[in-house]
């Protein structure tokens, strides 16, 4: 299994630019979620998905929008970027079998934004 | 609302030293889960521990134990003779017994292990 993993590694965007950051996982797992880490701020929540078809928000949703048509995939789309919004993105998967099973990170993709 | 707290921001310790990282917590909920996640140099996250809110059994793996208590609502790291291989930022994070799974995360604290 190659667990979880994000594409890019690395990417710089100029202010109002779009971009879909990828997120895949062979793990099976149901529940996937992104998470962006600020500086001395720890990881915060962006949107999640418990099942193919479903998302919802997390604690800083605004400016990214989420969609999950198959249970492997998980993108996170930066409509228009701003500065805001350079950061460190994590993706997650668990199972949804056991209830807050632990959680699996890919290795992170570092955005920045002109 | 669901809180967690890591008060020290940077640790420096020397090889083979001691270290206990700090963890409080904030949780309204009786059901609850409590992990500690490493990220090394190179940037992934690793998970490290899980505990539940009914199990306050500290929990030993071979230079890590962790010391659980609820009465403190504290759930402590400590590293035995430290190496440097050590050196990460340490997460602890909490999520309350939803299928929404959430991870509350503290700000972390940055451990280097001097040689």
């Amino acid at each position: 299994n190659a667990g979880v993993t994000q594409t890019p590694k690395f990417q710089v965007l100029k202010t109002g630019q779009s971009m879909t950051l990828q997120c895949a996982q062979d793990m099976n797992h149901e529940y996937m979620s992104w998470y962006r880490q600020d500086p001395g701020m720890g990881l915060r929540l962006i949107h999640y998905s418990v099942g193919a078809g479903i998302t919802d928000q997390g604690e800083v949703p605004n400016g990214y929008n989420v969609s999950r048509s198959t249970t492997e995939d998980f993108p996170l789309r930066l409509l228009s970027a701003a500065p805001s919004q350079t950061s460190v993105y994590f993706c997650a998967s668990s199972p949804q079998g056991a209830s807050t099973d632990t959680q699996y990170f890919g290795p992170g993709t570092r955005l920045t934004v002109l | 609302a669901q809180k967690v707290t890591q008060a020290q921001t940077e640790i420096s310790v020397v090889e083979k030293e001691d270290v206990t990282l700090d963890c409080v917590y904030e949780t309204r909920d009786t059901t609850y889960y409590l992990f500690w996640y490493k990220q090394p140099p190179s940037g992934e996250l690793v998970f490290l521990i899980r505990r539940n809110s009914f199990d306050e059994q500290n929990e030993i793996s071979g230079r890590y134990s962790w010391n659980f208590q609820k009465s403190t609502s504290s759930f402590n790291f400590t590293i035995t003779a430290s190496q440097v291989v050590d050196s990460a930022v340490y997460f602890c994070a909490l999520t309350k017994d939803t299928g929404r799974r959430a991870l509350t995360f503290g700000s972390g604290t940055r451990l280097q292990v001097q040689p």
